[in-house]
């Protein structure tokens, strides 16, 4: 299958900074990219899905103001959350779509945020 | 919108038997329903999917089932080795989704040797 590289693996930064995450799809167009997040011993819960070259869409709870999303191109999507604090420490997963919808989604390997 | 249940939550099977695992969605315009599976740490990795003009798919020791009336699907895993032991996910995807992979709640299979 296609491979979506995600980084990075794992982040720890300090309460009230921002950390940006990469998603890249490389060797297939993205035409919608997903991000999800992941507690431990719980589901992935979609927090926005993205098409390139317009605005996110954010399902609903997840603050766009600290989640911030852009899918500038057809091979990346960034996920930058600002401010972060420590209840922001999770498992955030990507994935990429090649069309939309009916299609197969290809995940990223997640990364680890810890925030302390 | 689209909700998808999934059981068992844990699941325990002897190596060599075979594991069922079973969802309910909600959506009767989705057509679309992947497996994933999910090591300690990483994202999830397709296994198999089935879309909605079939009944049942398989690939080797791994086989899915689709009952549209019911709105159910199955994954079936025979003669389970230890490697399979891991987070299994069921998943759907259709119109009124608008294109989202909504995910069941998990289920942690386990192979005893």
């Amino acid at each position: 299958g296609a491979v979506v590289s995600q980084h990075p693996s794992r982040v720890i930064c300090k309460s009230g900074t921002s950390v940006k995450i990469e998603c890249r799809s490389l060797d297939f167009q993205a035409t919608t990219m997903f991000w999800y997040r992941q507690f431990p011993k719980q589901s992935l819960m979609l927090m926005a899905t993205s098409n390139e070259g317009s605005k996110a869409t954010y399902e609903q709870g997840v603050e766009k103001d600290k989640f911030l999303i852009n899918h500038a191109s057809l091979t990346l999507s960034t996920l930058t959350v600002t401010s972060a604090h420590p209840e922001d420490s999770s498992f955030y997963i990507c994935s990429a779509m090649e069309g939309r919808g009916y299609t197969e989604a290809f995940f990223g390997q997640g990364t680890r945020l810890t925030v302390v | 919108g689209e909700n998808v249940e999934q059981h068992p939550s844990t699941l325990s099977v002897q190596e060599g038997d075979s594991a069922v695992i079973k969802c309910t969605y909600s959506d009767s315009a989705s057509n679309y329903f992947p497996w994933y599976k999910q090591e300690l740490g990483k994202g999830p990795q397709l296994i198999i999917d089935i879309r909605s003009n079939v009944g049942e798919k398989k690939d080797q020791r791994i086989a899915v089932t689709l009952n549209k009336t019911a709105k159910h699907f199955s994954l079936h895993i025979t003669e389970t080795q230890p490697e399979d032991s891991a987070v299994y996910f069921c998943a759907a995807l259709g119109y009124s989704s608008a294109s989202k992979i909504i995910f069941g709640s998990g289920t942690r299979l386990s192979i005893r040797p």
